[in-house]
This record gives structure tokens, sequence and C-alpha cells, in this order.
């Protein structure tokens, strides 16, 4: 069916590196941009990170600028966020989302389960 | 960047009641804006977007309005199903950014 599934969260050290995974299924993903949206527990959305279909366009929130990195593989499918030098406030749970869009309307309809990273010491 | 805001950050209102919640951009987004549900502990779940178009599946009774600066959300009968925030975003350019979310609550 269409779903997207994370993985690779868990317990981090501040300062350490966590690469998170997408895997999606049921639908042609490279026909799709795709976005990290992030959530600390009990609190609000954050919008994290796109790539464009083709890899070739990214763009960040200021938080993460520098520090993280989206990419992709089209070839399997995934979608990847490369996190370095993690902080306390990284805490969250991370949700990657399909980026529908269809003659500049945009907006995500699918979204995966999310998988919490927490940096601890 | 533009901001996003939303009021109030929480109401609470008794079923059947009329709810809206206001969006808030800091500079015009022509009609570039989605609204989100979240249920505690679930996924969000893309109500509308474009400002005014119900996505598939969504009850009828949720309803979007508004362009530029100024959006609402609209719930015409509270239900109890619809205890949740909900959550503004603009898709225009990035940064996508949400509003800190609105908690409807039954009274």
């Amino acid at each position: 069916q269409v779903q997207l599934v994370e993985s690779g969260g868990g317990v981090v050290q501040p300062g350490r590196s966590l690469r998170l995974s997408c895997a999606g299924s049921g639908f042609t993903f490279s026909n799709y941009a795709m976005n990290w949206v992030r959530q600390t527990p009990g609190k609000g959305l954050d919008w994290v990170a796109v790539i464009l279909y083709d890899g070739g366009d990214k763009y960040y929130a200021d938080s993460v600028k520098g520090r993280f990195t989206i990419s992709r593989d089209n070839s399997k499918n995934t979608l990847f966020l490369q996190m370095n030098s993690l902080r306390p406030e990284d805490t969250a749970i991370y949700y990657c989302a399909r980026r529908d869009c269809t003659s500049g309307i945009c907006y995500s309809s699918l979204w995966g389960q999310g998988t919490l990273v927490t940096v601890s010491s | 960047d533009i901001q996003m805001t939303q009021s109030p950050s929480s109401l609470s209102a008794s079923v059947g009641d009329r709810v809206t919640i206001t969006c808030r951009a800091s500079q015009g987004i022509s009609n570039s804006l989605a609204w989100y549900q979240q249920k505690p502990g679930k996924v969000p779940k893309l109500l509308i977007y474009a400002a005014s178009t119900l996505h598939s599946g969504v009850p009828s009774r949720f309803s979007g309005s508004g362009s530029a600066t100024d959006f609402t959300l609209t719930i015409s009968s509270l239900q109890p199903e619809d205890v949740a925030t909900y959550y503004c975003q603009k898709y225009n350019t990035a940064p996508f950014t949400f509003g800190p979310g609105t908690r409807v609550e039954i009274k």
C-alpha cells in the first residue's frame, strides 16, 4: 500500500551524528519532492527540510542549516536526513512527508509514522 | 522569512458549536496555505489545501477561507472526534513554516 516508513532514530550524545531513512512504497517515489518535519514531544510541528524530486534543489530551516543534509536515492525509493553536530534541542519525532504539488498547489497528504531522536548525554 | 501565527492557542467548546481558528502570515502568501489536524499520539492529517479546498474524505463540517495574510479554519458543528490540535502551514516558498497550533477541546 501507499506508505512512508522512517527508521534510524535513537539516543545519541550531543555533538554526535545520526542518519534517518524514510522508505516510500506504493507510489512513484521519484515523482515527488519530500520533506522532513519534526515535533518535540508535546510541542508543535517544525518543518526541517525539503528535497525536490530529482534531488537537485534542497532547502533547510535556519535551525538546522549547515548541520543537517537531506538527500534521496530514487533507485531505492528512500529519503535520508544526515544529522551532524546534534544538540539537545534536536530531540524530536522526525516525520517524512510527501510534498504533493499540482499547478502550484501543494500539500502533504502522506506522512510516515515518525522516528524518535533523543539527544542526551 | 514569513512567520505564521495562530489564534487562539487553545479553545474549549461544546458539541455542536461552531468553532473558528485563525491563521495569519506576516507577509502575503496568496492562497498557499494548508490546514492539518493532529490527534493525540497520531500523525498529522491533511484537512484543507489551497486555503479552502477540502481534502478527499474530510467531513464537510470543516471549511477554510482567506487569502494573502489572513486565513480561517471553521468547524461548523464540533464533534467529539474533532478533539485535536490544528496547524496551518504555508507552502509557496521555503521555509514551509507551520503555525504554532490551536488545541481544540470539548467543554
